[in-house]
């Protein structure tokens, strides 16, 4: 079935630790977003890309980095600068040609928890 | 600037009652609308989404939702709410024409069904 996985579903963070959290989409969409949800704050946008290569700070993008070296892979690194990194990640994608009859489709998120 | 807003924290309604949840949004241009529900540690499942033609929208699990461009709103409703429709909904939108930009999510809101 085609999706999007995310992993790992749960991870623990050590002060002053850098993790990753994996995106992978075997949609063959070119765009993929990266949110991080907190309790009341719906969710906020980190970085997005939209073609191989290329991406772009979103609304809340301090602290983090991502790469997209591949078309179906986009991970997000959450560094030590991010103070307070405690909250649950979703990974997003869509195809260039517009959303179409599903909308923007969603990964199932990792809870990231600092220790 | 695109915003979307969703006054109402926490819905509560009986089982087989209609149930409403509210959603306004501000964007330049025309509106691509969608609605997102949320289970608990889960990712985001698309229920619907406008972008021309009719202003009542049939989506998935029996929802519906009514586009009002002079009121910029895009409330979600169902006749008759099941238990099991208990979760967290969220309203996103972009601008029609703006290519696989992100969308921007209000702060969502919890409907809760009583049986």
């Amino acid at each position: 079935d085609g999706g999007i996985t995310q992993s790992p579903k749960y991870l623990f963070r050590k002060e002053g630790q850098n993790v990753t959290l994996s995106c992978e989409q075997n949609l063959n969409h070119d765009a993929m977003y990266w949110y991080r949800q907190d309790p009341g704050q719906g969710l906020r946008l980190i970085y997005y890309s939209q073609i191989v290569n290329d991406f772009q700070k979103g609304d809340i993008a301090e602290g983090y980095s991502v790469s997209r070296e591949k078309k179906e892979s986009f991970p997000l690194t959450v560094t030590s600068a991010q103070k307070n990194p405690t909250a649950f990640y979703l990974c997003s994608s869509t195809p260039l040609t517009g959303p179409g009859d599903y909308g923007y489709t969603f990964g199932s998120g990792t809870r990231l928890t600092v220790v | 600037a695109q915003s979307v807003a969703q006054p109402e924290d926490q819905v509560n309604v009986a089982e087989g009652n209609p149930l409403t949840v509210k959603c306004t949004y501000s964007v330049s241009g025309n509106p691509y609308l969608f609605w997102y529900v949320q289970y608990p540690n889960r990712g985001l499942q698309f229920l619907l989404k406008y972008i021309t033609g009719d202003n009542l929208v049939k989506g998935s699990y029996g929802f519906e939702a009514e586009f009002n461009k002079s009121q910029t709103s895009f409330h979600l409703k169902k006749p008759s709410a099941l238990v099991s429709d208990s979760a967290l909904y969220f309203c996103a939108v972009r601008a029609l024409n703006s290519g696989n930009t992100p969308l921007v999510f209000g702060k969502g809101t919890r409907l809760s069904v009583i049986a």
